[in-house]
């Protein structure tokens, strides 16, 4: 099947600073990724849709300015957290959807392996 | 009103016994999919297995199968034989034709299965 890959899996940082997480398509195009924060024993929350060279849709609650995505190709969607605080500290996941598949509702996500934050 | 309910938070089951994993949905769409991911404790989310709302036939992929009843809006996800290794978190999530015309995935809150040896 389609990979994701998802960088870093775990990261530890200081509060005031800022983080970036990435989300890579290995082996197809993603012309949508989805960015989700998930907290312990909870659900998938999704913060956004980051479509390749357009502006990112972000949730109603979701910060803008705290959560920066950015889709510069067809197979990266970066997540940036600035400004971190504790509060900022969840597991994080990404995944993209072919673009074949992009307006079809049977294509299945692939996820990303997720990423640990921890703001200390 | 959430679109997707999972009722139960934590399920037991003994290995090489048959489980169902509960799940609701709610839409007004015509056109919808369904479909079931495995979360191990180590978070990768795993996709298991796909329905849509147009299939007559229930989706099966080898243990998993999917009792997709539309009238109740219900797609439970049936595990056959259960191994250990099925010890995770499941989520039932639901893509539904959103606003812009993309189709945006919301997920339940998932239930825990444990698998007992």
């Amino acid at each position: 099947g389609a990979v994701v890959s998802q960088h870093p899996s775990r990261v530890i940082c200081k509060s005031g600073t800022s983080v970036k997480i990435e989300c890579r398509s290995l082996d197809f195009q993603a012309t949508t990724m989805f960015w989700y924060r998930q907290f312990p024993k909870q659900s998938l929350m999704l913060m956004a849709t980051s479509n390749e060279g357009s502006k990112a849709t972000y949730e109603q609650g979701v910060e803008k300015d705290k959560f920066l995505i950015n889709h510069a190709s067809l197979t990266l969607s970066t997540l940036t957290v600035t400004s971190a605080h504790p509060e900022d500290s969840s597991f994080y996941i990404c995944s993209a959807r072919d673009q074949k598949g992009s307006h079809t509702m049977n294509t299945e996500a692939f996820f990303g392996q997720g990423t640990r934050l921890t703001v200390v | 009103a959430q679109k997707i309910t999972q009722t139960q938070p934590g399920m037991f089951v003994q290995e090489k016994e048959a489980v169902t994993l509960d799940c609701t949905y709610d839409t007004s769409d015509q056109s919808y999919g369904l479909f079931w991911y495995k979360q191990p404790s180590s978070g990768e989310m795993i996709f298991l297995i796909y329905q849509g709302s147009y299939d007559e036939q229930n989706a099966t992929e080898g243990r998993y199968s999917l009792n997709f009843q539309k009238a109740r809006k219900s797609a439970n996800l049936v595990i056959s034989a259960s191994q250990l290794g099925d010890s995770a978190m499941y989520f039932c999530a639901m893509r539904d034709l959103a606003s812009g015309g993309s189709y945006i995935p919301t997920f339940g809150r998932g239930t825990s299965l444990i698998v007992h040896p």
